[in-house]
């Protein structure tokens, strides 16, 4: 069984600080597939990243960057210098296989002007 | 844009109706996916399709059902609603990668259901 472990509900930042969310899974999949979605208030998802499990290499877009850590099952998402536009719901996911994508809880972010 | 069309954007319906979400995916994608989001049950898998036949089977109720036709798009047909059906659903699409796994998915801006 797959699972994704958001354990933020909530945060708030004030503008330009950086901001580190937290994403931890579960799979017995060997081989697995795991991205980061964002979710503004108007309720789209918006892929952002997609990382396959053979890769560790950290990757960086603008702002954001990302962590993957195989060894503590971890894929965090941070944000520097955060902007109020990076308000929205921010959903780590999971597959493998043939398999639906599962997602996490969502974190909540505000960022505060 | 992520190439993933869903209609109607709003819907509101009395309880015991029965509606029909549809969804087009993006061109070439084989694979669609139906999730539902509610307040208290976060994202939700329901159902997959790929090429036209189920692969996948999630949460899905048995009033609700699906299909995939041969051009692609996707139905999810509702039935005898609840008022605890209102939510928001999404279609996503993927295309198959090298060995069959699917790969991203990309949603379509979602269907807002409210049930009255």
């Amino acid at each position: 069984a797959q699972k994704v472990t958001q354990a933020q509900t909530e945060i708030s930042v004030v503008e330009k600080e950086d901001v580190t969310l937290d994403c931890v899974y579960e799979t017995r999949d060997t081989t697995y597939y795991l991205f980061w979605y964002k979710q503004p208030p108007s309720g789209e998802l918006v892929f952002l990243i997609r990382r396959n499990s053979f890769d560790e290499q950290n990757e960086i877009s603008g702002r954001y960057s990302w962590n993957f850590q195989k060894s503590t099952s971890s894929f965090n998402f941070t944000i520097t210098a955060s902007q109020v536009v990076d308000s929205a719901v921010y959903f780590c996911a999971l597959t493998g296989g043939y398999q639906k994508v599962t997602f996490g809880t969502g974190t909540k972010l505000q960022v505060i002007p | 844009d992520s190439g993933v069309t869903q209609t109607p954007k709003h819907l509101i319906t009395a309880t015991g109706q029965r509606v029909t979400l549809r969804c087009s995916p993006r061109s070439g994608d084989l694979s669609v996916y139906w999730y539902q989001q509610s307040l208290d049950q976060g994202l939700q898998f329901l159902i997959q399709y790929y090429n036209g036949e189920e692969r996948a089977k999630g949460n899905i109720l048995e009033r609700f059902s699906a299909q995939q036709f041969p051009d692609l798009h996707s139905e999810l047909n509702l039935s005898s609603l609840e008022l605890g059906d209102s939510a928001l659903y999404f279609c996503a699409s993927s295309a198959p990668h090298r060995g069959g796994r699917d790969t991203e998915a990309f949603f379509g801006q979602g269907t807002r259901l409210t049930v009255v």
